[in-house]
């Protein structure tokens, strides 16, 4: 297992509920990923956020609310999602320095289902 | 844009036969490129990593890739394939640098199947 974890595993949800997507990284990172994995689909980045300030957003529907409290912590808050929304989602972390090309690190996902 | 395509949506090969997953790259500049596997129900594992230097890189459970930079590949390898080698296998390249952190744009997955 990597040192980053996510809850919860598997999440139910309604079209109307709110709920949130937690990552822990415990290995001193400074930058965090969210990914959405589709089936049959290429994983599409969703946001990046290095040093805590978010620095990409994959034009991702506002139903997304990413939020990242510090290096170690990121959250996917969720609401009004639509059922083409389940999919595994994934986050991962990365130390970034200038000039180092450093490998990602990934939790094992929440599959998230939309009813 | 930087891409990565993963032309084999699945690889079958027989245990202890050597296996190759296949990889291409389009990028501009220098292509710094990534081999991930999946296992079911789990995040990526990082397997290899390209910057510079040797052709050939090896990696975690005896895999290795070689980088060919005039066929623009980054073949996955490995001489004896395991049924428990049996994953999800992704290619990926670094995408452009913004505020010093980066991007991995992935392939779309070849599915490995190992048979006894």
């Amino acid at each position: 297992e990597t040192g980053v974890t996510q809850t919860p595993r598997h999440l139910v949800m309604g079209m109307t509920n709110k709920k949130s997507l937690k990552c822990e990284q415990h290995l001193g990172h400074n930058a965090m990923y969210w990914y959405k994995q589709s089936a049959k689909k290429p994983l599409e980045l969703m946001f990046v956020y290095n040093f805590k300030e978010q620095t990409e957003n994959n034009s991702v529907p506002s139903r997304f609310s990413p939020e990242c409290p510090n290096s170690s912590h990121l959250f996917l808050h969720l609401h009004t999602l639509q059922p083409e929304d389940s999919a595994l989602y994934l986050c991962a972390s990365s130390q970034v320095m200038s000039g180092s090309y450093n490998e990602q690190f990934f939790g094992p996902g929440t599959r998230l289902t939309v009813l | 844009a930087q891409s990565v395509a993963q032309p084999e949506d699945q690889v079958n090969v027989a245990e202890g036969n050597p296996l190759t997953v296949k990889c291409t790259y389009s990028v501009s500049g220098n292509p710094y490129l990534f081999w991930y596997v999946q296992y079911p129900n789990r995040g990526l594992q990082f397997l290899l990593k390209y910057i510079t230097g040797d052709n050939l890189v090896k990696g975690s459970y005896g895999f290795e890739a070689e980088f060919n930079k005039s066929q623009t590949s980054f073949h996955l390898k490995k001489p004896s394939a395991l049924v428990s080698d049996s994953a999800l296998y992704f290619c990926a390249v670094r995408d452009m640098v913004v505020d010093s952190s980066y991007k991995l744009i992935f392939g779309s997955g070849t599915r490995l199947l190992v048979r006894p």
